[in-house]
């Protein structure tokens, strides 16, 4: 087990609708990074976030927004979901951002009907 | 376009052989790949990461190549067992930030 947590395990929502997953970080970590994993396909990032900032982005929409707590852990909000935001949303968290090695959570499975 | 290859045919090979899984990479000048290990439903798990200075690193049954100028690396498993069966997935380090860029994954199936 890596320690970094994630809830809820499972979702269903509703086209549209707005939802919140959240993740706890391993201890003794300052940086978490989030990612969406559509079935069959590898993880793809969404955005990182260093001491409470974003510190990088991938290809997303501004639907997809985050926090960072001073206790590190981390939250992500998917807006306005739809069909194709059916997917495993995955946080990793590293020592710091210079860090190479991540370890992931075991995911919030979302999905939008 | 930049690209991850990873074979997206399941690899199937007996208990106590070698398993080797490719990944290919284009248009990228990674400073780094790791290779990760995920069961269904779960997270990836960390298993190797090797540097673009590096040429092979070993941990245990583990084996990573990495080939800058073919632009591969090669993952080896040895004695291969069944509990070995999962997808393994490898990542380049793009963008300098630590955030990774995977391949699809390749799943290993190991036959008792």
């Amino acid at each position: 087990e890596t320690g970094v947590t994630q809830s809820p395990t499972h979702l269903i929502k509703t086209r549209g609708q707005q939802v919140t997953l959240r993740c706890s970080s391993q201890s003794g970590h300052n940086t978490v990074s989030w990612y969406q994993q559509a079935l069959g396909q590898g993880p793809q990032f969404i955005f990182q976030y260093y001491r409470e900032e974003e510190n990088g982005r991938g290809n997303f929409p501004p639907r997809f927004s985050g926090l960072q707590f001073p206790n590190y852990s981390s939250e992500l909000n998917v807006n306005a979901l739809e069909l194709d935001d059916s997917a495993l949303y995955l946080c990793a968290s590293h020592r710091d951002r210079f860090t190479d090695t991540q370890y992931f959570g075991p995911g919030t499975r979302l999905t939008v009907l | 376009s930049q690209k991850i290859e990873q074979n997206s045919e399941a690899l199937n090979i007996q208990e106590g052989k070698t398993a080797t899984l490719t990944c290919n990479y284009t248009n990228y000048s990674p400073a780094y790949l790791q290779w990760y290990r995920q069961d269904p439903g779960r997270g990836p798990v960390f298993l190797l990461l090797i540097r673009e200075n590096e040429k092979e690193k070993r941990k245990e049954r583990l084996k990573v190549t990495f080939d800058t100028t073919l632009k591969q690396s090669l993952f080896h498993i040895t004695a291969s067992q069944p509990a070995d069966s999962a997808t393994y997935l490898c990542a380049l380090d793009t963008g300098g930030r630590r955030a990774l860029t995977f391949g699809s994954g390749t799943r290993l199936q190991v036959q008792p």
